[in-house]
């Protein structure tokens, strides 16, 4: 089973407007970190975001927030006033609690969202 | 503050042949890992190595190897090539503090075809 869930294969936005780019993810742990990441077309993952299962609040970093349902294992991005520059792949990702030491991250497979002008 | 750098950026080889990756870490990290991202796809997890000594590694066979050197940087060795491994590989650090929220830094990847 796909333990995370993206979708959206591709979304588009009108600059200046918001989007929520969907993720769901699968996880038996009571611990576990969800993570949002950019990939512009350079191909390096840029770290948006991060949101622990036990944090109360909604995650925020600047343009980026983190809509959080635990009940319904469900952790949308959120990317308000959008850019041109936000033109890319996002993925979301989860860590669970380590298996002997490892960090690895599961990724989805992604949303492509396109900025139009 | 120097970021992760991976080498070469592309490489073309055919099937059977052996192929090594590099990547150097970000300054203070220890940990590096690798992913293979096929096209359309999400990255999948290799392996990671903590401190010179692999300490996890996902669904690849034994042919994908790796090695990491004392000043941190490491390399990933794919043995007798298929076409299938054809995909763009990452490189991934961090400052092994272990915690769920630990940040990977990653590199913008070597594109490696297999023909």
């Amino acid at each position: 089973a796909q333990k995370i869930t993206q979708t959206q294969p591709g979304m588009f936005v009108q600059e200046k407007e918001a989007v929520t780019l969907d993720c769901t993810y699968d996880t038996s742990d009571q611990s576990y970190g969800l993570f949002w990441y950019k990939q512009p077309s350079s191909g390096e993952m840029i770290f948006l975001i991060y949101q622990g299962s036990y944090d109360e609040q909604n995650a925020t970093e600047g343009r980026y927030s983190l809509n959080f349902q635990k009940a319904r294992k469900s952790a949308n991005l959120v990317i308000s006033a959008s850019q041109l520059g936000d033109s890319a792949m996002y993925f979301c990702a989860m860590r669970e609690e380590p298996q002997g030491g490892s960090e690895k991250l599961v990724f989805g497979k992604g949303t492509k969202l396109t900025v139009n002008p | 503050e120097t970021g992760v750098t991976q080498s070469p950026t592309h490489l073309i080889k055919t099937r059977g042949q052996q192929v090594t990756l590099r990547c150097s870490s970000q300054s203070g990290h220890n940990t590096v890992s690798w992913y293979q991202q096929a096209l359309g796809q999400g990255p999948q997890f290799i392996f990671q190595y903590y401190r010179e000594e692999e300490n996890g590694r996902g669904n690849f066979p034994p042919r994908f190897s790796g090695l990491q050197f004392p000043n941190y940087s490491s390399e990933l060795n794919v043995n007798a090539l298929e076409l299938d491994d054809s995909a763009l590989y990452l490189c991934a650090s961090s400052s092994g503090t272990g915690g769920l929220n630990e940040k990977l830094f990653f590199g913008s990847g070597t594109q490696l075809s297999v023909l």
